[in-house]
């Protein structure tokens, strides 16, 4: 089965400073792929960012940066210089190989609170 | 860009009342999903859909729920007799390859009463 985990719960910050979210995942299968989305107060999933398991390069966008490290089963996400805007819920989650039924398995989320 | 869209964004219902929440996939997906989340909870997998068929579904996706697909591009979720414990936000998604990332629908708030 799979299993992700977001050990935390809440991060509040004041703006400017970096935060990271952790994130840590169990799964049998060999070929996976791990997601960031985002969810604004306004309710809707945004879309992030999606590695599969052979690609271990850390990849960064804009303020946004992933470190993925299998060895840990880790995939956490830095936000730099956080902005009021970057205030949401943020979920990692994981899927496997399979062609059909492909589902998204979900870690509890962390809600970030950027204070101006 | 093509999006996923869901109608209505809110619905209440009286508890034991049928529910149809409706889905608009882009055009070129081939597989579709429900996820539910209740409020303050993580996002959990309800169904998945592919070739007209169910392939996987989750044990909350038990006989009161049903998924279909009429016309070709409406995807819909029916809840046949809605309790409170139904009431969360549901989400539809699909992609059109498994390579590719899921994309979802903002989303329909069910509050039942």
């Amino acid at each position: 089965a799979q299993k992700v985990t977001q050990a935390q719960t809440e991060i509040s910050v004041v703006e400017k400073e970096d935060v990271t979210l952790d994130c840590v995942y169990e799964t049998r299968d060999t070929t996976y792929y791990l997601f960031w989305y985002k969810q604004p107060p306004s309710g809707e999933l945004v879309f992030l960012i999606r590695r599969n398991s052979f690609d271990e390069q850390n990849e960064i966008s804009g303020r946004y940066s992933w470190n993925f490290q299998k060895s840990t089963s880790s995939f956490n996400f830095t936000i730099t210089a956080s902005q009021v805007v970057d205030s949401a819920v943020y979920f990692c989650a994981l899927s496997g190989p399979k062609a059909a039924g492909n589902k998204l398995t979900f870690g509890g989320g962390t809600r970030v609170l950027v204070k101006p | 860009e093509p999006e996923v869209t869901q109608t209505p964004s809110h619905q209440v219902t009286q508890m034991g009342q049928e529910v149809i929440l409706r889905c608009v996939p882009i055009s070129n997906h081939l597989y579709f999903y429900w996820y539910r989340q209740i409020l303050g909870q993580k996002v959990e997998f309800l169904v998945s859909f592919y070739n007209n068929e169910i392939s996987e579904k989750s044990e909350i996706f038990d006989d009161q729920f049903s998924v279909e697909r009429p016309d070709g591009s409406n995807f819909t979720l029916k809840i046949r007799s809605t309790k409170l414990e139904d009431s969360a936000m549901y989400f539809c998604a699909g992609y059109r390859d498994p390579q590719e990332t899921q994309y979802f629908g903002p989303g329909t708030r069910l509050l039942v009463l």
